[in-house]
């Protein structure tokens, strides 16, 4: 039980959609990091939020967008789906953006299944 | 670009037998490096790190070494579990934000 919850759990959305997935961090927690889990691999970096900034971005196009609230909860918002947007998406909050010194807390994901 | 290789699974090892899962990395600059374990309907959680060369990383019985020379970070356990069952991804991070660069996890069963 890391503390970080995720929702919905599971999604089937279709190509051309708009989704909205939500993470609730740890308490305490100022910094959330998204990733995507595509079936058999690892976790790729979306972006990052710090204190309700954007505050590094992995290799995704800007219909990737997110929020981070003044409470540190954050949302992932992905526009016009594709079918390879079909994924596990993983919330990660931390104390701190620095990965040597803050551990990253994970939640349990949002499967999205785009048809 | 950075990147993470590591061991295809399933590996599939008997309770009490020695386990490697190799991993090594391509880095610009200094990486740390990390191994991450999910166990069955549970969320990525740290297993162990290090942040510099030859430091050694341990947790719960698992061990890994920083080895510079030969761009590696192998996870080693002297006797395994059945509870150790799970996915294990080791990863690097560069530049001071918490952008983790995953290997494709090796899955591991471990049998009575």
């Amino acid at each position: 039980e890391t503390g970080v919850t995720q929702s919905p759990t599971h999604l089937i959305k279709t190509r051309g959609q708009q989704v909205t997935l939500r993470c609730s961090s740890q308490s305490g927690h100022n910094t959330v990091s998204w990733y995507q889990q595509a079936l058999g691999q690892g976790p790729q970096f979306i972006f990052q939020y710090y204190r309700e900034e954007e505050n590094g971005r992995g290799n995704f196009p800007p219909r990737f967008s997110g929020l981070q609230f003044p409470n540190y909860s954050s949302e992932l918002n992905v526009n016009a789906l594709e079918l390879d947007d079909s994924a596990l998406y993983l919330c990660a909050s931390s104390l701190n953006r620095d990965p040597d010194t803050g551990e990253l807390f994970f939640g349990e994901g949002s499967r999205l299944t785009v048809l | 670009g950075d990147s993470v290789t590591q061991m295809e699974g399933p590996v599939t090892l008997s309770e009490e037998a020695f386990l490697t899962i190799n991993c090594t990395y391509t880095a610009t600059g200094y990486p740390s490096l990390f191994w991450y374990v999910q166990y069955p309907g549970e969320g990525l959680q740290l297993l162990l790190k290090a942040t510099k060369a030859d430091d050694k990383g341990s947790n719960k019985g698992f061990e890994a070494t920083y080895r510079k020379e030969t761009t590696s970070f192998h996870l080693e356990k002297g006797s395994v579990q059945v509870s150790d069952s799970a996915v294990y991804f080791c990863a690097l991070s560069v530049g001071g934000y918490n952008k983790l660069i995953f290997g494709a996890g090796t899955r591991l069963a471990v049998h009575p």
